[in-house]
């Protein structure tokens, strides 16, 4: 079955520390996105990667970082320096991030949602 | 002016009626429009998506799109308690060039 997988499900954080959120697609898309949702809101752009060792800050992208060393995993590692990082995480993937219908279409991996002890 | 718009809800009907969901982009020259159904602590569930000026049937699902008036509509028709869920509304801007998403719209299905 092709798809997007997220791990953890639940991740709990420490103040002062970085984590790290997994995700893999086995989709063969070109295109990965990180989202984040607060309770009550849409979804906001933290980063996104078109192709592999290359990627771009989306709105929100202080406090984050990535890689995309693979064109199957792109992870998410929520620093210190994000203050308020409780919310809800969102993987997507897409055949390209630029182009028209199909090639823009996103889909969604499960999520993970991040707690602060 | 948010780029995407929608009114928050929550969009009460009874089972068996029509649900009309509506959504108002700002970027003249977005392509491609998607509607993504979330159930609430899941993730996003693409539903429609449509590229053309008109009307496009999946279903029970239609997807309405006016450019010029920019704006598109959702219609699901013989609502379901299961259809009671947050609804997002996701533009293309420019050629492709990411999505960007309303806040959603509450719909609940009353049996």
């Amino acid at each position: 079955d092709g798809g997007i997988t997220q791990s953890p499900k639940y991740l709990f954080r420490k103040e002062g520390q970085n984590v790290t959120l997994s995700c893999e697609q086995n989709l063969n898309h070109d295109a990965m996105y990180w989202y984040r949702q607060d309770p009550g809101q849409g979804l906001r752009l933290i980063y996104y990667s078109q192709i592999v060792n290359d990627f771009q800050k989306g709105d929100i992208a202080e406090g984050y970082s990535v890689s995309r060393e693979k064109k199957e995993s792109f992870p998410l590692t929520v620093t210190s320096a994000q203050k308020n990082p409780t919310a809800f995480y969102l993987c997507a993937s897409s055949k390209g991030e630029r182009g028209f219908g199909l090639m823009v279409t996103q889909y969604f991996g499960p999520g993970t949602r991040l707690l602060v002890l | 002016q948010k780029e995407v718009e929608q009114n928050s809800g929550p969009l009460s009907v009874p089972e068996g009626a029509i649900a009309s969901l509506n959504c108002t982009y700002s970027d003249r020259v977005s392509q491609s429009f998607f509607w993504y159904r979330q159930y609430s602590g899941k993730s996003p569930e693409l539903i429609m998506s449509i590229y053309s000026n008109g009307d496009k049937e999946d279903g029970r699902f239609t997807a309405q799109l006016n450019k010029a008036s920019q704006y598109v509509s959702l219609l699901i028709r013989d609502s379901q308690p299961s259809d009671s869920a947050t609804y997002l509304c996701a533009v293309s801007m420019e050629y492709g060039n990411k999505l960007v998403f309303g806040a959603g719209t509450i719909l609940r299905v009353k049996s």
